[in-house]
């Protein structure tokens, strides 16, 4: 089973210009989320969607916007990238927003100059 | 605030057993998680405590004091595949997760 694929896996993007990091689940999960994981620090909450065509901000949610259309795609997009956006970004994904353990994909390394 | 303490990075012998502390102050409580994170790689699922008391998995146990926000995970007869971050979150009263840092379990022959 897929479980949750993200896309791409690595990236590098100059300062600037957008650029949508994709994440798609096979579980049918209703709840998905975005983090972004940087050294010395815990998983931080940019944004979440507890169902599909609902979506709230996490922590650190400016800069970044997501859509939820389907149960299955749950995209994150940068508009103009700034360095401080360089990070590891995981998708997760569970049951419900009050059930369950979270799913992880892969994870993105996007890389700013 | 809420805050999640873990500490940085630990450091074990194959073979023996470590314990990796958790202590929390969030907004609400609707359980505990830990999760294994390899470098490179994403994190995953572990344990779920709710209620006080030990929860025992095969090699790994976790323990749960809602009175103390306090929690720890035990690792018993270490393997070198161990080595691994490991990450305590807790859902907090509007079912968010709240993450710590995470520990860095280094494992020695």
């Amino acid at each position: 089973t897929a479980g949750i694929t993200q896309a791409p896996t690595s990236q590098i993007l100059a300062a600037g210009r957008s650029m949508t990091l994709r994440c798609t689940q096979d579980m049918r999960h209703n709840a998905m989320y975005w983090y972004r994981q940087d050294l010395g620090l815990g998983l931080r909450l940019i944004h979440y969607s507890n169902t599909a065509g609902t979506t709230g901000k996490g922590e650190v949610p400016d800069g970044y916007s997501v859509s939820r259309a389907n149960t299955d795609d749950f995209p994150l997009t940068l508009a103009s990238a700034v360095p401080s956006q360089t990070s590891v970004y995981f998708c997760a994904s569970k049951t419900g927003a009050n059930t369950g353990e979270l799913f992880f994909g892969e994870g993105s390394r996007l890389t700013v100059l | 605030g809420q805050n999640i303490d873990q500490p940085t990075e630990m450091t074990a012998t194959e073979g023996a057993i470590v314990q990796i502390n958790c202590t929390y102050q969030t907004s609400g409580f609707n359980g505990l998680f830990w999760y294994q994170q390899h470098a490179g790689e994403a994190p995953t699922f572990l344990s779920y405590n709710v209620l006080d008391g030990l929860e025992e998995k095969g090699r790994f146990s976790s323990f749960l004091s809602r009175s103390k926000g306090y929690s720890y995970l035990l690792l018993k007869e270490l393997q070198m595949k161990d080595s691994a971050s490991y990450l305590c979150a807790v859902m907090d009263s509007n079912y968010q997760l709240i993450w710590g840092a995470g520990t860095k379990l280094i494992i020695k022959p």
